[in-house]
């Protein structure tokens, strides 16, 4: 069946560790996204990727490094950089028609302990 | 500065009544606006959308309407039934500034059905 991974579902991470959350998709979508979540604050764009090889910071980038080597995979990096990693990330990608929703993974919810 | 505002945290209805979620956005270069419905701990899923051509767009017991005067969108549910209970989120794109055009999303409301 065609969605989007992501995974593992539940993080821990220690205080001054990398984290690298995974994310991939078999829709054959050249955009993929990454959001993340915290309470009354919707849904906040950390960066996206229009096509293979290329990325752009969204509003809240601090903190975070992505990468998009294959079509199909755009994994995010929350650095030790990032002062409030604890939150639930959000991972989407959507095709490159016009007027056209953007596909959710199920999340990972990422605790610093 | 948020573009797309969701200004009511939460509404409750009782089941078989109308629920009515509301959206405003800022930025006039939005043409393009979703909605999408969320359960906790999972991710958000499509539920309904419209251009700005349209005014409104019906899919069953959701339709939407846009006013693009107003900047103002809203979401009808009808009749609200108690699976209905989730975080709705408003979210809108400028498709034509180019493609795969990122989504700006609201903070989203919650939406209570009571049996």
């Amino acid at each position: 069946d065609g969605g989007i991974t992501q995974s593992p579902k539940y993080l821990f991470r220690k205080e001054g560790q990398n984290v690298t959350l995974s994310c991939e998709q078999n829709l054959n979508h050249d955009a993929m996204y990454w959001y993340r979540q915290d309470p009354g604050q919707g849904l906040r764009l950390i960066y996206y990727s229009q096509i293979v090889n290329d990325f752009q910071k969204g509003d809240i980038a601090e903190g975070y490094s992505v990468s998009r080597e294959k079509k199909e995979s755009f994994p995010l990096t929350v650095t030790s950089a990032q002062k409030n990693p604890t939150a639930f990330y959000l991972c989407a990608s959507s095709s490159d028609r016009l007027n056209t929703e953007a596909f959710f993974g199920q999340g990972t919810r990422l605790t610093v302990v | 500065d948020q573009q797309v505002k969701q200004n009511s945290p939460s509404l409750s209805v009782q089941e078989g009544r109308i629920s009515i979620l509301n959206c405003d956005y800022t930025n006039s270069m939005f043409d393009y606006f979703l909605w999408y419905k969320k359960y906790p701990a999972e991710g958000p899923t499509f539920l309904i959308s419209i251009s700005s051509i349209k005014d409104k767009n019906e899919d069953g017991r959701f339709t939407v309407f846009l006013n693009k005067s107003a900047k103002h969108l809203s979401l009808h549910i009808v009749p609200s039934q108690p699976g209905d209970s989730a975080v709705y989120f408003c979210a809108a794109s400028a498709e034509l500034a180019g493609a795969n055009s990122k989504l700006t999303f609201g903070k989203g409301i919650t939406l209570s059905v009571r049996p």
